[in-house]
């Protein structure tokens, strides 16, 4: 199976800090995603990258940007952590190709706060 | 993007069969329905998907309606191991084609 690794389960940063938060996939999935979660808001897409050096925005963008520098390895960078930015983040792999009945693959999620 | 809707929440009993309902009314006509499951403390998995006719694996059916615009989940025997919310996803079209939006959900509880 799949498996996509968070760096850390929980973390805990101040506003104004610059974070980063990393996810590895040991498959050699094409595409990758970051996803955050908020109760009630359900699971909102952050950035996704089709390949290496390649990204696009997704639902909510701002405050946040991405490197992917190698196949295996997508960041997320708040560069100004904000209490607004408080959450769980998910991030989710998978083959690509443009196919579009292609599964994602999910890691377990990190924990952040921002006081 | 097309969207979906699910009831907040459903309950069932264990062994009894659970039908989840999802309605997708603007879906596209090539658009797939999926369905991901995600369990406390973990991310979503990947449960089924369809196009236009139902579907069966070993995790669950998909029932798909006639005019696509409603599909049905079903757990055929549902476990404490289910409990869990439950996400009915369209694919998106257009120069995003490759996201999923996600909803919601369903929270299923599952009882003795």
């Amino acid at each position: 199976d799949v498996k996509v690794t968070q760096s850390s389960r929980y973390l805990v940063k101040r506003t104004g800090e610059k974070v980063f938060l990393e996810c590895v996939q040991d498959m050699d999935h094409e595409n990758m995603f970051w996803y955050r979660q908020d109760p009630g808001l359900g699971l909102r897409l952050i950035y996704f990258s089709y390949d290496v050096k390649m990204k696009e925005k997704g639902d909510i963008p701002e405050g946040y940007s991405v490197s992917r520098e190698k196949k295996e390895r997508f960041s997320l960078i708040l560069e100004s952590a904000s209490t607004n930015q408080t959450s769980m983040y998910l991030c989710a792999s998978r083959l690509g190709g443009g196919k579009t009945n292609e599964k994602l693959f999910f890691g377990s999620g990190t924990q952040l706060s921002v006081l | 993007d097309a969207k979906t809707t699910q009831p907040n929440s459903m309950e069932s009993n264990e062994e009894e069969p659970v039908h989840l309902p999802c309605n997708h009314s603007t879906i596209s006509g090539t658009d797939y329905i999926h369905w991901y499951r995600q369990l406390p403390s973990q991310g979503p998995e990947y449960v089924i998907h369809g196009l236009t006719s139902n579907v069966n694996n070993r995790m669950a059916s998909l029932a798909i309606a006639e005019d696509r615009k409603s599909s049905t989940l079903i757990l055929h025997r549902a476990t404490l191991r289910d409990a869990a919310v439950y996400y009915c996803i369209l694919r998106a079209q257009g120069g995003t084609a490759s996201k999923l939006t996600f909803g919601t959900g369903t929270r299923l509880q599952v009882t003795l």
